[in-house]
């Protein structure tokens, strides 16, 4: 079946450093990919999303690119911020699904002055 | 409301217990997921449901687990005889569609079990 996995964590960085958080999923056809991300006390919230190969979702500075050759779909940011510490999750969905998406185990990130 | 509501935030029960998990969608969301988390791991489908009905339950561990959607709007997930294993994170998630892929999820629920 359709399955995402990440990188484990918990991730320290200090501020402006810069930030990779690995996602590798494997699935039939073409599923969509998306990151998620919880910030402390709140609920998961949609931070970029790609839905077919070479797309680049984009958003708040970070970036994922769809690699269909590789099956990842790795979450990069330039500098990281104090406010960017949350739990990241990576997800797939695919068309015939009815939009359920699929999560790997999260990957908590933490920044540091 | 402006987001979705779960409610209770937190609930202790006893090994044995029946529990109900409350939760509140975004209003005209037609699509309303539940998902849990158990320490440590990622998010776990549960069931979803497409108005008051749900076509997908096949994440439901066991039939001590049930869940039930009214007015396409509250859903209730019921858990029978809770066990020790049952203790995680019940996140619920809404979104305009089924076939719209950005769910709003609410705070979840923290139930444990002793």
């Amino acid at each position: 079946g359709n399955s995402v996995t990440q990188m484990e964590g918990p991730v320290t960085l200090s501020e402006e450093a810069f930030l990779t958080i690995n996602c590798t999923y494997t699935a039939t056809g073409y599923p969509s990919l998306f990151w998620y991300v919880q910030y402390p006390g709140e609920g998961l919230q949609l931070l970029l999303k790609a839905t077919k190969a070479d797309d680049k979702g984009s958003n708040k500075g970070f970036e994922a690119t769809y690699r269909k050759e590789t099956t990842s779909f790795h979450l990069e940011k330039g500098s990281v911020q104090v406010s960017d510490s949350a739990v990241y999750f990576c997800a797939l969905s695919g068309g015939n699904q009815g939009g359920k998406l699929i999560f790997g185990q999260g990957t908590e990130l933490s920044v540091k002055p | 409301g402006a987001g979705v509501s779960q409610s209770p935030s937190n609930k202790v029960t006893e090994k044995g217990k029946d529990v109900e998990l409350r939760c509140d969608p975004i209003s005209g969301h037609t699509a309303l997921y539940w998902y849990r988390q158990r320490l440590g791991q990622g998010l776990e489908f549960l069931i979803y449901f497409q108005g008051n009905s749900a076509p997908d339950k096949s994440g439901l561990p066991s039939d001590r687990f049930s869940a039930e959607r009214t007015g396409e709007s509250v859903s209730t997930l019921t858990i029978q005889r809770t066990q020790q294993e049952d203790s995680a994170v019940y996140l619920c998630a809404s979104s305009t569609q089924v076939s719209n892929e950005k769910l709003f999820f609410g705070s979840g629920t923290q139930l444990s079990v002793l």
